[in-house]
C-alpha cells in the first residue's frame, strides 16, 4: 500500500530532552512537510523540503530541526529549545510544492 | 499574504439534516482550494479540491463545494448528514509562493 507513515503514535519528552519524530512515504513524492496542530489554531507549517538535501523554514521553525537525506524520509527533531512542544505533529507529502498534499496519521507529543 | 477564514468553530446538526460549512479566503493570486477532514486522533484526509474547470466539485461521500471567485468563498455542503460525518473539517488555500494555508477548522457534530 502506498502512503505516509509516522512513528511513534505517542511520544513523551522530558524537560531538556531532544526527540525525533519519524516520517516515511512510499509515494515517490518530491516535497515533504511538517505541521504542528494545536486546538483552535489549525495547522502551522514548521519546515518543508522540495527535494533531497534541501529544506526551508516554515512559519514556526524555532526549536525544531529537520534533515532530508533520502527522498522517502523527513524526520523532525524537537529540540530542548522548543519551550512548548506539546502538540499533534503531522507530516505531509506532495508530488511538487504546487500539488495536493497528503497527510500521515500524526504523532502526539507530550511533555512529562 | 493569503488567509483562510472559517467563521464557525462548531456546527451542531441532526442526522439527515443539510449542512453548510463556510470558508472564505483572501489572496492576491489565483488559488487552488481544498477541504480536508480529520477524525479524532488521526491525520487529515483530502475530501475534495478545486484546481480549475467546473466551480462545483464533489466528493465520493456526498459532500460538495462551490468555488465563488467574486465572493472569495469555497463553502462545503451536504444535503443529508450521517453520524459518521462527525469530524473536524479544514479549508485550505494553495496560493502565494505555493504555500498551503489552513483555516482554524470547523467541528461538525451530528446527533440523532
Amino acid at each position: 500500500d502506498g502512503g505516509i507513515t509516522q512513528s511513534p503514535k505517542y511520544l513523551f519528552r522530558k524537560e531538556g530532552q531532544n526527540v525525533t519524530l519519524s516520517c516515511e512515504q512510499n509515494l515517490n513524492h518530491d516535497a515533504m512537510y511538517w505541521y504542528r496542530q494545536d486546538p483552535g489554531q489549525g495547522l502551522r507549517l514548521i519546515y518543508y523540503s522540495q527535494i533531497v538535501n534541501d529544506f526551508q523554514k516554515g512559519d514556526i521553525a524555532e526549536g525544531y530541526s529537520v534533515s532530508r537525506e533520502k527522498k522517502e524520509s523527513f524526520p523532525l527533531t524537537v529540540t530542548s529549545a522548543q519551550k512548548n512542544p506539546t502538540a499533534f505533529y503531522l507530516c505531509a507529502s506532495s508530488m511538487a510544492q504546487t500539488e495536493t498534499q497528503y497527510f500521515g496519521p500524526g504523532t502526539r507529543l507530550l511533555v512529562l | 499574504a493569503q488567509s483562510v477564514t472559517q467563521l464557525d468553530s462548531q456546527v451542531p446538526v441532526f442526522e439527515e439534516a443539510p449542512v453548510e460549512l463556510r470558508c472564505n479566503y483572501s489572496s492576491s493570486v489565483s488559488v487552488y482550494l481544498f477541504w480536508y477532514v480529520q477524525y479524532p486522533n488521526q491525520g487529515l484526509q483530502l475530501l475534495l479540491k478545486y484546481l480549475s474547470g467546473s466551480t462545483l466539485v464533489e466528493s465520493i461521500n456526498g459532500f460538495e463545494a462551490e468555488f465563488n471567485k467574486s465572493q472569495t468563498s469555497f463553502h462545503l455542503r451536504k444535503p443529508s448528514v450521517h453520524i459518521s460525518d462527525t469530524a473536524e473539517y479544514f479549508c485550505a488555500v494553495l496560493g502565494t509562493a505555493s504555500k498551503l494555508t489552513f483555516g482554524t477548522g470547523t467541528r461538525l457534530q451530528v446527533t440523532l
